[in-house]
């Protein structure tokens, strides 16, 4: 199967800093990505959808000041959470999916390893 | 709208033990697809199969299978002699071919698979 590499893996900051996360599809050309959060023991939350080129579409109570989402290739996407906060402190997992089939709504998601944020 | 409840929060059973995960969808739409993916505990989400609504043989991969009836609108799996290294929580999610640009996975909250030895 397809390859979504993130990083970093895990990450531990002050409060008040901002984190930059990367998600690359690594063997095919990703023409959206989502990313999302999960809570312990908990689904996955979908944040964002992330399509090349364009402005991303958050969900519904979801800010995007605090959730900086840039797609500026087909192969990367970045999520910045700006002045984070410990209520922040999650896991984020991205997912991305090759969109050169037609049917997109069958097209599977690739999902990254997972970025476990702890902001102290 | 749609929906997808797994009602199974969690289940042990022992090891060679079979096990059948549950998997319950809502949807009004009449072309969809099913997933199921897992999630062991180092947190990545792996892919494990993908369904039509179209296509509702039931598939066998080793041990796994998935069961899907669409008149009960379900897409069940079932793990064939469960092996430790099968615990992990698993999620079954929905994909519609009519939502919105972006077609979103709509995730179940998932079931915890605990395989004792």
């Amino acid at each position: 199967g397809a390859v979504v590499s993130q990083h970093p893996s895990r990450v531990i900051c002050k409060s008040g800093t901002s984190v930059k996360i990367e998600c690359r599809s690594l063997d095919f050309q990703a023409t959206t990505m989502f990313w999302y959060r999960q809570f312990p023991k908990q689904s996955l939350m979908l944040m964002a959808t992330s399509n090349e080129g364009s402005k991303a579409t958050y969900e519904q109570g979801v800010e995007k000041d605090k959730f900086l989402i840039n797609h500026a290739s087909l192969t990367l996407s970045t999520l910045t959470v700006t002045s984070a906060h410990p209520e922040d402190s999650s896991f984020y997992i991205c997912s991305a999916r090759d969109g050169s089939g037609g049917d997109i709504a069958k097209n599977i998601q690739y999902f990254g390893a997972g970025t476990r944020l702890s902001v102290l | 709208a749609q929906k997808v409840t797994q009602a199974q929060t969690e289940i042990s059973v022992v090891e060679k033990e079979d096990v059948t995960l549950d998997c319950v969808y809502e949807t009004r739409d009449t072309t969809y697809y099913l997933f199921w993916y897992k999630q062991p505990p180092s947190g990545e989400l792996v892919f494990l199969i993908r369904r039509n609504s179209f296509d509702e043989q039931n598939e066998i991969s080793g041990r796994y299978s998935w069961n899907f009836q669409k008149s009960t609108s379900s897409f069940n799996f079932t793990i064939t002699a469960s092996q430790v290294v099968d615990s992990a929580v698993y999620f079954c999610a929905l994909s519609e071919y009519y939502m919105e640009y972006g077609n979103k996975l709509v995730f179940g909250a998932g079931t915890i698979l605990r395989v004792k030895s």
